[in-house]
């Protein structure tokens, strides 16, 4: 069965420093994935997404990802954390079967920046 | 601003009680998906309407259902609601219902039933 873990429940990073949130999904086919942010009472915003091609996809506010696809993985990053990053994150693989198509959310990775 | 609007934002009730939550699409989008946002569940898709017609069920409980009317709004009707149904819905639109389909989300209706 398709599956998303993000492996990590709760990430603290300092202001300025690097971030990395884990991403693995597991689905037979090339995935359709997709990263999703979610700020303290709002809704998801989408960051980012692949579908095919460079495996390297950039996003809003300074994200990118990549996929490899040998690790199963799309991990997200940025270079430089601000304090507004602070949110929850979200990976998702969409995937087509049984003649429809869905998303399939992890369980979502909290990012706490200290100034 | 994504485009897609929930209202209301805020919902508290009672046990037992019935509720209508509703979600207007994106401008152009056919495909309605709800979801169920809960500290122990994680993110649930509940149902999924395009062009007015039910496309896919996820975790969706008998005492909930919903509805794509003509003009494309949403609506979400829970029923005998419990405790446990306290959460946050979502309601997400997108053009249509092939792969590779990109859901824009509304900020949700928090429900809290008391």
């Amino acid at each position: 069965a398709q599956s998303v873990t993000q492996p990590d429940i709760h990430i603290t990073v300092s202001e300025g420093a690097s971030l990395e949130l884990r991403c693995n999904y597991s689905y037979g086919a090339t995935p359709y994935l997709f990263w999703y942010v979610q700020s303290p009472g709002q809704g998801l915003q989408l960051l980012l997404k692949y579908f095919s091609g460079d495996t390297l996809v950039q996003g809003i506010k300074g994200f990118e990802a990549e996929f490899k696809r040998s690790q199963s993985s799309f991990n997200l990053r940025k270079p430089s954390v601000h304090w507004s990053d602070a949110a929850e994150y979200f990976c998702a693989v969409g995937s087509y079967t049984s003649g429809t198509y869905k998303y399939i959310f992890g369980t979502g990775t909290r990012l706490k920046v200290l100034a | 601003d994504s485009g897609v609007t929930q209202t209301p934002k805020h919902l508290i009730t009672a046990t037992g009680q019935r509720v209508t939550l509703r979600c207007s699409p994106r401008s152009g989008d056919l495909s309605v998906y709800w979801y169920q946002q809960s500290l122990d569940q994680g993110l649930q898709f509940l149902i999924q309407y395009y062009n007015g017609e039910e496309r896919a069920k996820g975790n969706i409980l008998e005492r909930f259902s919903a509805q794509q009317f003509p003009d494309l709004h949403s609506e979400l009707n829970l029923s005998s609601l419990e405790l446990g149904d306290s959460a946050l819905y979502f309601c997400a639109s997108s053009t249509g219902t092939g792969e590779g389909n990109i859901q824009y989300f509304g900020a949700g209706t928090r429900l809290s039933v008391l």
